[in-house]
C-alpha cells in the first residue's frame, strides 16, 4: 500500500507570495492533517479534515488555510507568505478521527521564503 | 505554553544498552499519548502508544511507561541499536479524543554509539 505523498517536497518562494501544497492520504484513509515544523517550535497542528470538513483548527493566522477534496486528497494554501512561513509542513492521514487511530505521515514539504 | 515537554534536547547511548527518553505534559485531560520517530528528510514514524487507562504498553524493544499522577511519561528501548538514531517525539492527542489533532513536544535526538 503507497503511503501519504506530499508534493512539491521543495519549494522556494519570496515574501508576499502564496503557495498551495498538496497531500494524498493512504488509500482509504479520510482523516488528514496538517502540521507546520520549524526548529524553534517544533511540530505544530495546523488543521485537520474529515470527509470534506474541517474538524479542528490551529492557532495559525487566516493565512493558512486548507480543503480536502471528495477523494480525501488535501491541499493547504499559505497566502502573503512571510519569512517566518519557512518550515517543513508534514501531512499525516489516518482512517478515521478517533482514539486509537494512527497517523502517518508524508515526508513533508520544504517551504522557503526569501 | 508548552503543553507537552520533551526537556532533554539529545540522549548518548551505547548500544545494547537502554534509552530512556522522558517526556513530561500539563494538561491532565491528554488522554492518548504517542511516540514517534524521525530521520532526517523523512516525515515521523509512528511506534507506540498508550492510553490514559493504561500504565504501560510494550511492543518489541519498546515500552511505554506512563505516570498519570507525575503526568510524565517515558520510552524505554532496549536494547539499543545503531538504527535507533533519530528524532523521537511525544505527542499528546487534545481534549476531545481527536486524533487528528495531536500536540507534539519538541524531540529528542537519541544517538545510538556501535
Amino acid at each position: 500500500k503507497a503511503g501519504v505523498t506530499q508534493t512539491p517536497r521543495y519549494l522556494i518562494k519570496t515574501r508576499g507570495q502564496q503557495v498551495t501544497l498538496s497531500c494524498s492520504p493512504i488509500s482509504g484513509h479520510r482523516s488528514v492533517s496538517w502540521y507546520q515544523q520549524t526548529p524553534g517550535q517544533g511540530l505544530q497542528f495546523l488543521f485537520e479534515y474529515f470527509s470534506e470538513t474541517q474538524r479542528n483548527k490551529g492557532n495559525f493566522p487566516g493565512r493558512f488555510s486548507g480543503r480536502q477534496f471528495s477523494n480525501s486528497r488535501s491541499e493547504m494554501n499559505v497566502s502573503t507568505l512571510e519569512l517566518g512561513d519557512s518550515a517543513l509542513y508534514l501531512c499525516a492521514s489516518s482512517l478515521r478521527t478517533g482514539a486509537g487511530d494512527t497517523q502517518y505521515f508524508g515526508p513533508g514539504t520544504r517551504l522557503t521564503v526569501l | 505554553d508548552q503543553q507537552v515537554k520533551q526537556n532533554s534536547p539529545s540522549l548518548s547511548v551505547q548500544e545494547g544498552r537502554i534509552s530512556i527518553l522522558n517526556c513530561d505534559y500539563t494538561n491532565s485531560m491528554f488522554d492518548y499519548f504517542l511516540w514517534y520517530k524521525k530521520y532526517p528528510a523523512e516525515g515521523p514514524t509512528f511506534l507506540i502508544s498508550i492510553s490514559s487507562i493504561k500504565d504501560k504498553n510494550e511492543d518489541g524493544r519498546f515500552t511505554v511507561f506512563l505516570n498519570k499522577s507525575a503526568k510524565h511519561l517515558s520510552l524505554h528501548i532496549v536494547p539499543s541499536q545503531p538504527g535507533d538514531s533519530a528524532v523521537y517525539f511525544c505527542a499528546a492527542s487534545a481534549p476531545g479524543g481527536s486524533q487528528g489533532n495531536l500536540i507534539f513536544g519538541k524531540g529528542t535526538k537519541l544517538s545510538v554509539k556501535p
